[in-house]
């Protein structure tokens, strides 16, 4: 049984520099979700993919992010000129068919970002 | 805009015990889902138990159910004989529609640590 997956599960990087993340979905989820969870905090909401088109963004996500699902199959986020104020978990989600009751997002093991 | 209150930042609970987790919400649309999310220390978050607006019964999952009483907006988890693995922090989120857009992205409360203790 193959969960979803993300990669690296930690990154440590100094200020400026950018980082890729990247997240492979259950392989017949067609939605896919990045959440952001801070210190003592729930998940945060980011951006949601429906295939390969993104068709909703936080306010949280700032110019210097961007997320891509190209084909509809694993997706990226980047984060340009990070800052220390974007140290966090960040956590992609998968989930089958909007038509479903129980329309349940898997989550994957997150990644760690510490910017320095 | 939708919110989750989770007022019980952490509980100690003897193993074998039964532990209930409180967990209030707010929203105005009458189709919603609830959900509680297990997230050990390693950072995955781990799904437990999901419960729609309109279901009359209370969900079940093996050790855990949902107490879920509608017109107080409160969706209680109830971990039955807890273990030493239960060890853990326990959210609870619900599902919002963003209108035109088919998101159903979660908002997630702040958590509680539950610890349980041999």
């Amino acid at each position: 049984d193959t969960g979803v997956s993300q990669d690296p599960r930690h990154k440590i990087t100094k200020r400026g520099q950018n980082v890729t993340f990247r997240c492979d979905p259950i392989s017949e989820h067609n939605r896919l979700y990045w959440y952001r969870q801070t210190l003592g905090q729930g998940p945060e909401f980011l951006t949601y993919f429906q295939n390969e088109a993104q068709l909703e963004k936080s306010r949280l996500l700032s110019d210097r992010f961007s997320a891509e699902r190209p084909k509809g199959s694993f997706s990226t986020l980047e984060i340009q000129r990070t800052e220390q104020g974007d140290s966090a978990m960040y956590l992609c989600a998968s989930s089958l068919d909007p038509g479903m009751r129980t329309d349940t997002q898997y989550f994957g093991p997150g990644t760690r970002l510490t910017v320095l | 805009a939708q919110k989750i209150t989770q007022t019980q930042p952490g509980m100690f609970v003897q193993e074998k015990e039964a532990v209930t987790l409180d967990c209030t919400y707010d929203t105005s649309d009458p189709s919603y889902g609830l959900f509680w999310y297990k997230q050990p220390s390693s950072g995955e978050m781990i799904f437990l138990i999901y419960q729609g607006s309109y279901d009359q019964q209370n969900a079940t999952e093996g050790r855990y159910s949902l107490n879920f009483q509608k017109a107080r907006k409160s969706a209680n988890l109830v971990i039955s004989a807890s273990q030493l693995g239960d060890s853990a922090m326990y959210f609870c989120a619900m599902r919002e529609v963003s209108r035109g857009f088919g998101n159903e992205k979660l908002t997630f409360g702040t958590g509680t640590r539950l610890t349980i203790i041999p």
